[in-house]
């Protein structure tokens, strides 16, 4: 089993949908969770960090985090064609030894 | 504060050559992750160096390796490289431990022929 596991995709929402992305972990210990976009050919870009349970939100991002079902999300309210990329969901273990990437959900925002 | 850069960006090797990559971290970091990228295979960790020490490896062969410098700068060496160790190179600062967030940098691209 992959310590983080996201749907590759492609996941496509018209313009000014929500695009909803999805990660599971699977060390319960998981302490910091990680949102980072990856456009084609460049490196990734945190987008948001999350730490405890709820809902943290930044501009049009949200970040969702449920410790008791170890998943993590990422909403993008109001999708535009620019958000079109690979998000990358990324999680550190309790100790924080070690940083473990998903392996990317392509979102396609189609205008 | 400047971000993490990478030297150099684009390397075209070949088979049974050697590359030396570098990555100079942000202002005051003092972790350095390398990542190895590959359309099949996604973000792989390579390792992490915290004040000139590895803390944490992947599973890569020993033709990987790295050394951090008293600067925080840090390089990855791959020896008798192969056809699969091309890739984009990605390396990640963070300001003390790998749990906080990293950083990444543009990348080395290295083709190997």
């Amino acid at each position: 089993q992959k310590e983080v596991e996201q749907n590759s995709g492609p996941l496509s929402v018209p313009e000014g949908a929500i695009a909803s992305l999805n990660c599971t972990y699977s060390d319960r210990g998981s302490q910091s969770f990680f949102w980072y976009r990856q456009y084609s050919g460049k490196s990734p870009e945190l987008i948001m960090s999350i730490y405890s349970n709820g809902d943290k939100e930044d501009g049009r991002f949200t970040a969702q985090l449920n410790k008791a079902s170890q998943y993590v999300s990422l909403l993008i309210r109001d999708s535009q064609p620019s958000d079109s990329a690979t998000y990358l969901c990324a999680v550190t273990t309790y100790n924080f030894n070690k940083f473990y990437f998903g392996s990317g959900t392509k979102l396609n925002v189609k205008p | 504060k400047a971000g993490v850069t990478q030297t150099p960006r684009y390397l075209i090797k070949t088979r049974g050559q050697q590359v030396t990559l570098s990555c100079s971290p942000i202002s005051g970091h003092r972790s350095v992750s390398w990542y190895q990228q590959t359309p099949g295979q996604g973000l792989q960790f390579l390792f992490e160096y915290f004040s000139e020490t590895q803390r944490n490896k992947g599973n890569f062969p020993g033709r990987f390796s790295g050394r951090q410098f008293s600067n925080s700068r840090s390089e990855m060496n791959v020896s008798t490289l192969e056809l699969g160790d091309s890739a984009l190179y990605l390396c990640a600062s963070s300001s003390t431990t790998v749990g906080e967030t990293q950083y990444f940098g543009p990348g080395t691209r290295l083709l190997v022929l």
